[in-house]
């Protein structure tokens, strides 16, 4: 049972166009989501993650919107950047330490 | 970067032989987990370690037995490998409940 679903496995987008990334879950005790963003060969870095008291949480060009009621976030990534090519991962957590991933989405900025 | 190294970094090693994985850290954070990383499967979590000598189940733990005697190791030992377990293997460690910070990951191959 998938509590944490990424539905797109790639995206491709063109640079300076805005690159939109889902995510849905099913866990009603979920209470805090997360983004990862993973290079080829290397380790999953921590992009941005949101509570869910907020539904917006902005750092730079990386937006993350949550929309509690659909039990769906998303990542917006404006402007879109040929270095910004990677798998993106959505995580979730709540009641534990524990963080659940979705399978990641492979996102292709072309120049 | 939080610092988290892994050792080895690549490994080939034979069905029915043990393998021992080593996380190191230097944050002395209280929080690390251990994931493997497959095709289709994103991050799944094998074990997670809450303290000294304080470990739990992950979602895939089958096969896999960890340690921690000091807040800066964590090992991950496949008593048995077998050609399932080949993967890539993460570790990664946190303070607190939410953002898990990763290392930079051990390919293994089971032959």
């Amino acid at each position: 049972d998938q509590q944490v679903k990424q539905n797109s496995p790639s995206l491709s987008v063109q640079e300076g166009r805005i690159s939109i990334l889902n995510c849905d879950y099913t866990n009603s005790m979920f209470d805090y989501f997360l983004w990862y963003k993973k290079y080829p060969a290397e380790g999953p870095t921590f992009l941005i993650s949101i509570s869910s008291i907020k539904d917006k949480n902005e750092d730079g060009r990386f937006t993350v919107f949550l929309n509690k009621s659909a039990k769906h976030l998303s990542l917006h990534i404006v402007p879109s950047q040929p270095g910004d090519s990677a798998v993106y991962f959505c995580a979730a957590q709540g009641g534990s330490e524990k963080l659940v991933f979705g399978k990641g989405t492979k996102l292709t900025v072309n120049p | 970067d939080a610092g988290i190294t892994q050792s080895p970094r690549h490994k080939v090693t034979e069905t029915g032989t043990p393998v021992t994985l080593r996380c190191h850290q230097t944050e002395n954070h209280r929080y690390m987990y251990w994931y493997r990383q497959d095709p289709g499967h994103g991050l799944r979590l094998i074990h997670y370690s809450y303290g000294v000598k304080d470990t739990d189940k992950g979602e895939v733990s089958d096969g896999y037995s960890v340690s921690r005697s000091k807040t800066e190791d964590f090992l991950l030992t496949l008593e048995s490998a077998t050609s399932s377990q080949t993967s890539v293997y993460f570790c990664a460690i946190s303070e607190s409940t939410y953002e898990q910070y990763f290392g930079p990951g051990t390919r293994l191959t089971v032959t």
